[in-house]
């Protein structure tokens, strides 16, 4: 059984500039959610993709996006970077048919100088 | 929406010893989980306790939702322990996990 994915590990933005993180999500598992995670804090729910659809979102402005994609992988896209979305995203997969515990991915770490 | 609190915020232990966790919750959940956050970043599934009491090697766990807090039990720490401990409950029909600010545990040789 393959777990959750994400690529890539970290990367190093500039403030203005966009970026995509990619998930892959455990083995048949159909829904996938965003958290980002700042530096001492706990993860914080960006939004979460059911069947291609956005199921839920955080307290995130528009800037934030993503998508699902039939495979059940998933992007997070964050437009005109700034320094506070300096973080760690994690992905966690989740099998909404007989369970609702979510399985995290190693994460990306995101820099905005 | 949903609080989540979590205590102590950093406990120190000697190798060997035990320790207990506390989550405590402000409005029924229909999901809570506990997990291990490594150095590297990575969020380790420990327990997916709505309720009841679930055991794992040296750890256990206990849900009391009609009490609304949670009780993770670490026996004979190891160094390997070390980490952050979250607590993290769902509420609502999203599934969104709300985290609690976790427990910092440092485990002495």
């Amino acid at each position: 059984e393959t777990g959750v994915t994400q690529s890539p590990t970290h990367l190093i933005k500039t403030r203005g500039q966009q970026v995509t993180l990619r998930c892959s999500s455990q083995s048949g598992h159909n829904t996938v959610s965003w958290y980002q995670q700042a530096l001492g804090q706990g993860p914080q729910f960006i939004f979460q993709y059911y069947r291609e659809e956005e199921n839920g979102r955080g307290n995130f402005p528009p800037r934030f996006s993503g998508l699902q994609f039939p495979n059940y992988s998933s992007e997070l896209n964050v437009n005109a970077l700034e320094l506070d979305d300096s973080a760690l995203y994690l992905c966690a997969s989740s099998n909404n048919r007989n369970s609702y515990e979510q399985y995290f991915g190693p994460g990306t770490r995101l820099t905005v100088t | 929406g949903i609080q989540v609190e979590q205590s102590p915020p950093d406990l120190i232990l000697q190798e060997g010893a035990n320790s207990t966790l506390r989550c405590n919750f402000s409005d029924s959940v229909n999901n809570l989980q506990w997990f291990h956050q490594n150095p590297w970043g990575q969020l380790i599934n420990l327990f997916y306790i709505p309720s009841g009491t679930k055991q794992n090697g040296r750890l256990s766990a206990t849900t009391v939702a009609t009490e609304r807090y949670s009780l993770l039990y670490i026996s004979s720490s190891q160094t390997t322990d070390s980490g952050v401990y979250f607590c993290a409950v769902d509420s609502g029909s999203a599934r969104q996990l709300t985290f609690g600010s976790g427990t910092q545990l440092t485990v002495l040789p």
